[in-house]
């Protein structure tokens, strides 16, 4: 069964604190892997595609990567700003399946 | 600001009732997506029509419906609506016919079922 689980659900950091974000997968097939960002009440906002393993993505503090059976999304130095709900995402030809995010709060 | 403008941006209506939420997308942009956000479920994919045509369908329930018009604005209805229906709909473009995650979302309708 074709499933994306993110983790961890949520994460609290001090600011200029860096981590990573996961976002595992199994699909057959994969057409791409997505990243989002959400902020509360809007909807989310795309950073990122990702297509084959080894490929890495960077915009300012973020930097996602891509192996063959997860992806990562990594924060360096993270402000305030950065607080949101990141999303993954995976398509296949005829599906697209998001996991349920992780909510990650940087603590001034 | 995104592009995408959906209306209704918040909607309360009983069980068994129909409601239909509207879409309209970036300038430009052939492709509207569907999508159903609810906090146990996530974001689920509903469907997707390129000018004016049906080409990909997710989770979408027998209930509902959507459609896209000449000026390519599209409507999803929702009909016999149940308590599990309460959610934030949203709706996202982009200029490709192929399935594509990658795209703009509006700000969502928020539906609430009572």
């Amino acid at each position: 069964e074709d499933q994306v689980t993110q983790s961890p659900e949520a994460l609290r950091l001090q600011e200029g604190e860096s981590s990573s974000l996961n976002c595992s997968y199994t699909v057959s097939g994969l057409r791409g892997l997505f990243w989002y960002r959400q902020d509360p009440g809007k909807g989310p906002e795309f950073l990122f595609t990702l297509y084959s393993a080894g490929e890495e993505k960077e915009k300012e503090r973020l930097k996602a990567t891509l192996t063959k059976k997860e992806s990562f999304l990594h924060i360096t130095a993270p402000k305030p700003e950065d607080s949101a709900t990141y999303l993954c995402a995976v398509q296949r030809d005829d599906k697209i399946i998001f996991g349920k995010g992780t909510r990650l709060h940087i603590l001034p | 600001d995104s592009g995408v403008t959906q209306t209704p941006k918040h909607l309360i209506t009983a069980t068994g009732q129909r409601v239909t939420l509207r879409c309209s997308p970036r300038s430009g942009d052939l492709s509207v997506y569907w999508y159903q956000q609810s906090l146990d479920q996530g974001l689920q994919f509903l469907i997707q029509y390129y000018n004016g045509e049906e080409r990909a369908k997710g989770n979408i329930l027998e209930r509902f419906s959507a459609q896209q018009f000449p000026d390519l604005h599209s409507e999803l209805n929702l009909s016999s609506l149940e308590l599990g229906d309460s959610a934030l709909y949203f709706c996202a473009s982009n200029p490709w016919g192929n399935l594509n995650t990658e795209a703009f979302f509006g700000q969502g309708t928020r539906l609430t079922v009572v």
